[in-house]
């Protein structure tokens, strides 16, 4: 067990929905990532935050925005859902900005249909 | 751009056999961090082990082991006595520092290690 939590594990939705992922990161830990698993992409980053801060974005589409709170737990929005947004959504966490390790939980699965 | 690559899509190896899974990799900065991590076919993602571009040991943790070759660009991960438990897909991954204070990892395709009891 990495300490990072997800929910929920499992998703399906249809097509042009809204949902929303939710993390809560490591005990101590500051920086929260998101990353998707997917089959022809493989693993991309997404986004970081950082103590409420967003510090980094990387491949993460405009229909998709992230928040992290004052607790530090960070949620995802994915809307205007499609087929090909079907992935494994990876929250990670690790102590600082930079040069720490980062931990992953166990993802969110989510299916469109 | 850091890259990394894993040339072995999948490997099969019998139990209690070391195993030793390649990567190499890419990048032009000089201070770089180098992660291994496995995922089993639930699909949580487990850090295994880290390497430190300065570090001059290289990296152990129980049966995983890091053969660094900073002059190569290779950090292999060998896995002694291997388990049935082992059989997952393994990922080498890269820290890239995208701005001060930010970070992320960039993986390679993956290798899926299959144990054959």
């Amino acid at each position: 067990d990495s300490g990072v939590t997800q929910t929920p594990k499992h998703l399906i939705t249809a097509t042009g929905q809204r949902v929303t992922l939710r993390c809560s990161p490591r005990s101590g830990d500051l920086s929260v990532y998101w990353y998707q698993q997917s089959l022809d992409q493989g693993l991309q980053f997404l986004i970081q935050y950082y103590n409420g801060e967003e510090r980094a974005k990387g491949n993460i589409l405009e229909r998709f925005s992230a928040q992290q709170f004052p607790d530090l737990h960070s949620e995802l929005n994915l809307s205007s859902l499609e087929l090909g947004d079907s992935a494994l959504y990876f929250c990670a966490s690790s102590v600082g900005m930079d040069r720490n390790t980062i931990y992953f939980g166990e993802g969110s699965w989510l299916t469109v249909v | 751009a850091q890259k990394i690559t894993q040339t072995q899509p999948g490997m099969f190896v019998q139990e209690k056999e070391a195993v030793t899974l390649d990567c190499t990799y890419d990048t032009s900065d000089q201070s770089y961090g180098l992660f291994w991590y496995k995922q089993p076919s639930s699909g949580e993602m487990i850090f295994l082990i880290y390497q430190g571009s300065y570090d001059e040991q290289n990296a152990t943790e129980g049966r995983y082991s890091l053969n660094f070759q900073k002059a190569r660009k290779s950090a292999n991960l060998v896995i002694s006595a291997s388990q049935l438990g082992d059989s997952a897909m393994y990922f080498c991954a890269m820290r890239e520092a995208i701005i001060q204070g930010a970070q992320k990892l960039v993986f390679g395709q993956g290798t899926r290690l299959t144990i054959n009891p």
